[in-house]
């Protein structure tokens, strides 16, 4: 079946711009996560989505980064205002998140943001 | 807060050679312990888990075993092939939310 998909793969905007970022995630995961991959190191987490509520945000770095999911499948995360260290690879993973359980996270291939 | 510390690399082996990547963890409660896998030009993929103290996981001839008393997760592999160079990120899941922690990350390099 269809993994988790990323769009855009590639994305270049100016410093002070807006960008938005999409996930769709596989079909049935009620679980969705972003994360953040800067170069040379782990992703590190961002907000989880456990339908189409954010049931924990506190990886967002400040008020710039907002992310939806408003029908509890496709999300987008979106920058305001960007900034050159914003720059990384964002990533997308869902999974069932059954209660109790470690449901493994399948991830997207990213969305490589550069901000110049 | 928790946290993952793995080996630095690159480590670069040749063909057929033993593999161990260091992995420990820091964590309040029993976290789960991943390891995850990024090939060149590809998405982060589990490579192998366990859930619970003493379990061994296993996945394409690797192996790590949580051990609880050294808070470590070691990866290991008898022999590794050029196939098997990549990223590897040891990981663990903690907390209410399922959220992830990831290590830096250790580039193998394999040489035929």
């Amino acid at each position: 079946g269809a993994g988790v998909s990323q769009t855009p793969s590639n994305k270049v905007t100016e410093k002070g711009k807006y960008v938005e970022l999409r996930c769709d995630p596989i079909s049935g995961h009620t679980a969705l996560y972003w994360y953040r991959q800067s170069l040379g190191q782990g992703p590190e987490f961002l907000i989880y989505f456990q339908g189409t509520g954010a049931a924990d945000d506190s990886g967002l770095p400040n008020d710039r980064f907002f992310a939806v999911r408003p029908e509890g499948s496709v999300s987008t995360l979106k920058i305001q205002r960007t900034e050159r260290g914003d720059s990384a690879v964002y990533l997308c993973a869902s999974s069932y998140n059954r209660q109790g359980g470690t449901d493994t996270q399948y991830f997207g291939p990213g969305t490589r943001l550069t901000v110049l | 807060g928790d946290s993952v510390t793995q080996m630095e690399g690159p480590v670069t082996l040749s063909e057929e050679a033993f593999l161990t990547i260091n992995c420990t963890y820091t964590a309040t409660g029993y976290p789960s312990l991943f390891w995850y896998v990024q090939y060149p030009g590809e998405g982060l993929q589990l490579l192998l888990k366990a859930t619970k103290a003493d379990d061994k996981g296993s996945n394409k001839g690797f192996e790590a075993t949580y051990r609880k008393e050294t808070t470590s997760f070691h990866l290991e592999k008898g022999s590794v092939q050029v196939s098997d160079s990549a990223v590897y990120f040891c990981a663990l899941m903690g907390g209410a939310t399922n959220k992830l922690i990831f290590g830096t990350g250790t580039l193998l390099a394999v040489q035929p």
